[in-house]
């Protein structure tokens, strides 16, 4: 019963370093999610798969790129840590991107970047 | 203007107690709109859609009012396991891409 899987659950970069967050679903969903969580703000959209083969810009794509490997699969990279990345990274799908589907998160990754 | 607006709280209630949450937003033509419960280090879940008509589910009651652009979340006989951040979440198109989440409300239910 994993749903949405997140990994890794914590980690700790350097400014400049490079890594990438692994997301993957098992409820045959074909939309995916990244966002962002800072203290005193909402929840941001970075970028999102509407259906497999498909990427598209969120509200802060700068700095972030991602790939639809697979429809299970939907990773998110940073080429270039910076401190201002430093933040909660929840992925998230749906059955279908309609805001009357119910999205389904993972539990988070926690980023700090020094 | 923030397009979502929340109270962030917290709110402390007794269990057993009755209490309510608004939230604001900006743009009259949204759409859809949603409650959705985040517990303190964990991932948000959907609660409940709202409905123009208001909805209930259990002791959770949501309503819309589009006039004044508000969305209300009602806890009735409020339990322990009530305690959250509750996120209001607004879209203005059909497609979960668009969805604006506020920035949460806390609540608090001690014994």
């Amino acid at each position: 019963n994993a749903g949405v899987t997140q990994t890794p659950k914590f980690q700790v970069l350097k400014t400049g370093q490079s890594m990438t967050l692994q997301c993957a679903q098992d409820m045959n969903h074909n939309s995916m999610y990244w966002y962002r969580q800072d203290p005193g703000m909402g929840l941001r959209l970075i970028y999102y798969s509407a259906s497999e083969g498909t990427t598209d810009k969120g509200e802060v794509p700068n700095g972030y790129n991602v790939s639809r490997l697979n429809k299970r699969e939907f990773s998110l990279r940073l080429e270039s840590a910076a401190p201002s990345q430093t933040s909660v990274y929840f992925c998230a799908s749906s059955e279908v991107d309609y805001s009357n589907q119910p999205q389904h998160f993972g539990d988070g990754t926690r980023l700090s970047i020094l | 203007r923030k397009e979502v607006e929340q109270d962030p709280g917290p709110f402390n209630v007794p269990e057993g107690a009755t209490v309510a949450f608004n939230c604001t937003y900006s743009n009259s033509a949204s759409q859809s709109f949603f409650w959705y419960r985040q517990d303190c280090r964990k991932e948000p879940k959907l609660l409940m859609s709202v409905y123009s008509s208001g909805n209930e589910d259990g002791r959770f009651t949501a309503q819309l009012n589009r006039a004044s652009q508000y969305i209300s979340l009602l806890i009735r006989d409020s339990k322990l396991s009530d305690s959250a951040t509750y996120l209001c979440v607004v879209t203005l198109t059909g497609t979960a891409s668009k969805l604006t989440f506020g920035t949460g409300t806390r609540l608090q239910v001690t014994l």
